[in-house]
């Protein structure tokens, strides 16, 4: 069966510091991969999707990147956080009808 | 107005008895909906998944489409503590660009006390 895994659980960083949360896929070959943010008391908003190796669109225009170096791997990046950058961060994959499929997440603080 | 509206709760009820939760929307082009559980601190979990209007059933679980009225409903029967959770509801318009995107309420809290 698929499974998805995202780490680290929980970061705390200083406004300013560097981001990298990793998403991994196993179980499945060339899934589309995507990252959404769940601020408090907001619904889901998806900022990256992938539908490939190096292939990476994004939803929202801001501080964060994405990568995806390998077909399981999908990779949310940023390079000076912001203090609006906090929040929970979902990576997901789609299933057969586009129904989305999440891992457990990353809880971000900027302090 | 937010393409999609869910009441955020909190919503109390005690064991066993009949939840339902709500969502509207405005988007006539979305034909899938998709109810989400969320623990807190985790990721959220595909409950139930509908394409177009009708009813589905899943064990005490039954999703509800409305589309003439853009209305979808999750109906909880002989609720459990365990049950306890954020609600999520979340729409698309299906294929092509808009495979994975989904659209997402806000939530709606529920507590279902012994």
């Amino acid at each position: 069966s698929q499974t998805i895994h995202q780490w680290p659980a929980t970061l705390v960083q200083p406004v300013g510091s560097p981001l990298s949360l990793e998403c991994t896929v196993e179980g499945t070959s060339n899934p589309n991969l995507y990252w959404y943010r769940q601020a408090a008391g907001r619904g889901l908003q998806l900022l990256f999707y992938s539908v490939g190796i190096g292939q990476i669109s994004s939803e929202v225009p801001q501080n964060l990147s994405a990568s995806r170096p390998q077909d399981r791997q999908f990779i949310l990046s940023s390079k000076k956080l912001l203090l609006s950058d906090s929040g929970f961060y979902l990576c997901a994959w789609t299933g057969n009808a586009g129904e989305l499929f999440f891992g457990e997440g990353s809880r971000l603080t900027v302090l | 107005q937010k393409e999609v509206e869910q009441d955020p709760g909190p919503l109390s009820v005690p064991e066993g008895a009949i939840v339902s939760l709500n969502c509207t929307y405005s988007n006539s082009a979305f034909q899938y909906f998709m109810w989400y559980r969320q623990y807190s601190r985790k990721g959220p979990e595909l409950l139930m998944y509908t394409y177009s209007s009708g009813n589905k059933e899943d064990g005490r679980f039954t999703a509800q489409v409305d589309k003439s009225s853009k209305y979808i409903s999750l109906f909880i029967r002989d609720s459990q503590p365990s049950d306890s959770a954020t609600y999520l509801c979340a729409m698309s318009g299906g294929g092509g660009t808009s495979y994975g995107k989904l659209t997402f309420g806000q939530g709606t809290i529920l507590t279902v006390h012994p």
